[in-house]
């Protein structure tokens, strides 16, 4: 069975730099995943799809600082300089044939 | 210019059904794949159906012979069933189109629409 883990929380001040992990369970290293954000009060907004060896595509209008990278089973988010609107959820999320689409629990990051 | 407009969400009775519609544009529904994703208050993401291009249909199993996902492509809207509501079915529902060429990296989302169980 496929699961995404996030850690529930993370925070940075800002200006600063945050990176958020999602991590594939065993034996499913191989997954491209997309990351997407969630400000409060709003539906979720698509960042970019990750493969496994780190390129990623960007969805429409997402700023040059939000960035991927990938390391074996790890797959990260990062968002440099940081804004007060940054502050929201961010969900991984994969799919396959016999997975259909799995979802990570989300990570809350607070822009201090 | 795609857009995902979510419509048919309100209050409904336990046991009751309700059908929700995703009305899309910029693309053709039945050109990509299509899902409905769901959001409990204050909960996470959670995957509801799919379907393919081709047609397949796939369900979460806390969802499987309740709901049920379909498309009309003349309307260019997708749908859900839902029948046999429970309290636990109580969120916001969003439909999302994956990207070209992939299951479910999905690049657009609509705005959700609330279903609310309860008597």
């Amino acid at each position: 069975q496929l699961v995404l883990t996030q850690s529930p929380s993370a925070s940075a001040s800002l200006g600063a730099s945050v990176k958020l992990t999602c991590t594939l369970s065993s034996g499913h290293s191989n997954y491209a995943i997309a990351w997407h954000q969630q400000q409060p009060e709003k539906g979720p907004r698509y960042l970019m799809k990750l493969d496994s060896d780190g390129s990623h595509s960007k969805g429409d209008g997402i700023p040059d600082r939000f960035s991927g990278s990938s390391s074996g089973a790890e797959r990260y988010l990062t968002i440099s300089s940081l804004q007060s609107e940054d502050e929201a959820d961010y969900y991984c999320q994969t799919w396959g044939t016999g997975i259909h689409v799995v979802f990570g629990g989300g990570t809350k990051l607070t822009v201090l | 210019e795609v857009q995902l407009v979510e419509s048919g969400g309100g209050l409904i009775q336990p046991g009751g059904s309700l059908r929700l519609s995703c009305a899309a544009s910029g693309f053709t529904v039945s050109s990509n794949y299509m899902s409905w994703v769901r959001q409990a208050p204050g909960k996470g993401l959670e995957w509801v159906s799919l379907i393919y291009s081709g047609g397949s249909t796939y369900y979460a199993g806390s969802v499987k012979g309740r709901f049920t996902i379909s498309r009309d492509t003349s309307r260019n809207t997708l749908y859900l069933q839902m029948s046999s509501l429970r309290a636990e079915d109580t969120a916001v529902y969003y439909c999302a189109r994956a990207k070209t060429g992939t299951i479910g990296s999905f690049d657009y989302w609509g705005q959700g629409t609330l279903v609310t169980v309860s008597s």
